[in-house]
């Protein structure tokens, strides 16, 4: 089955800095690649998404990056906020009956004031 | 809030007994997932039921068992519950088995003791 590696497991930096995530999957068949945010006791919440056909893609101070060569997919964030401060989760989906995405263990991103 | 309903959000139990998570899907959502959140497991994909027919199966247990019945919510019931069943269960929904995004529910936090 697929399997996700994600790094660093902790982030720490300075507000206004940028942080970046990154993750890397087995299965070359994945084609679907989702980004959560989970705050402390809370949902994870989807914040963006990408799709085997496109390699990068942008919605304001995020954005997500996927070489499907290499298999490793990366989450960006610039101008970093103390509200930005949350534990991130990559996902792989392999097509097949269903979407299941297989998540990475998570990284624990804080943002110091 | 996704539209993603659980209930109860605090459950707190002792080790062989057996417990009912419930969970009501997104308006017009016809898919409902189940997840397991350990801190050392990670976020886990259990078991999928689409318009009421199990879809996928993913790392659940035996002494676990899932149904979604004919309004589309869901339950996921656990018996003989030991100390490391101890997790945040969420129930996730989606329009159908081939959609992309998944939205989460606010899980149940489950203490067995």
């Amino acid at each position: 089955g697929e399997n996700v590696e994600q790094h660093p497991s902790t982030l720490s930096v300075q507000e206004g800095d940028s942080a970046v995530i990154k993750c890397t999957y087995s299965d070359s068949a994945s084609n679907y690649f989702p980004w959560y945010k989970q705050e402390l006791g809370k949902r994870p919440q989807l914040i963006i998404d990408i799709r085997s056909n496109v390699g990068e893609k942008k919605d304001q101070r995020i954005a997500v990056t996927l070489n499907k060569t290499a298999k490793h997919f990366s989450l960006h964030i610039t101008e970093t906020q103390p509200e930005d401060s949350a534990v991130y989760f990559c996902a792989a989906s392999t097509p097949g009956g269903s979407y299941i995405p297989t998540f990475g263990r998570g990284t624990s991103l804080i943002v110091h004031p | 809030d996704s539209g993603v309903t659980q209930t109860p959000k605090h459950l707190i139990t002792a080790t062989g007994q057996r417990v009912t998570l419930r969970c009501s899907p997104r308006s017009g959502d016809l898919s409902v997932y189940w997840y397991q959140q350990s801190l050392d497991q990670g976020l886990q994909f259990l078991i999928q039921y689409y318009n009421g027919e199990e879809r996928a199966k993913g790392n659940i247990l035996e002494r676990f068992s899932a149904q979604q019945f004919p309004d589309l919510h869901s339950e996921l019931n656990l018996s003989s519950l030991e100390l490391g069943d101890s997790a945040l269960y969420f129930c996730a929904s989606s329009v159908s088995t081939l959609a992309y995004e998944q939205y989460f529910g606010p899980g149940t936090r489950l203490t067995v003791t």
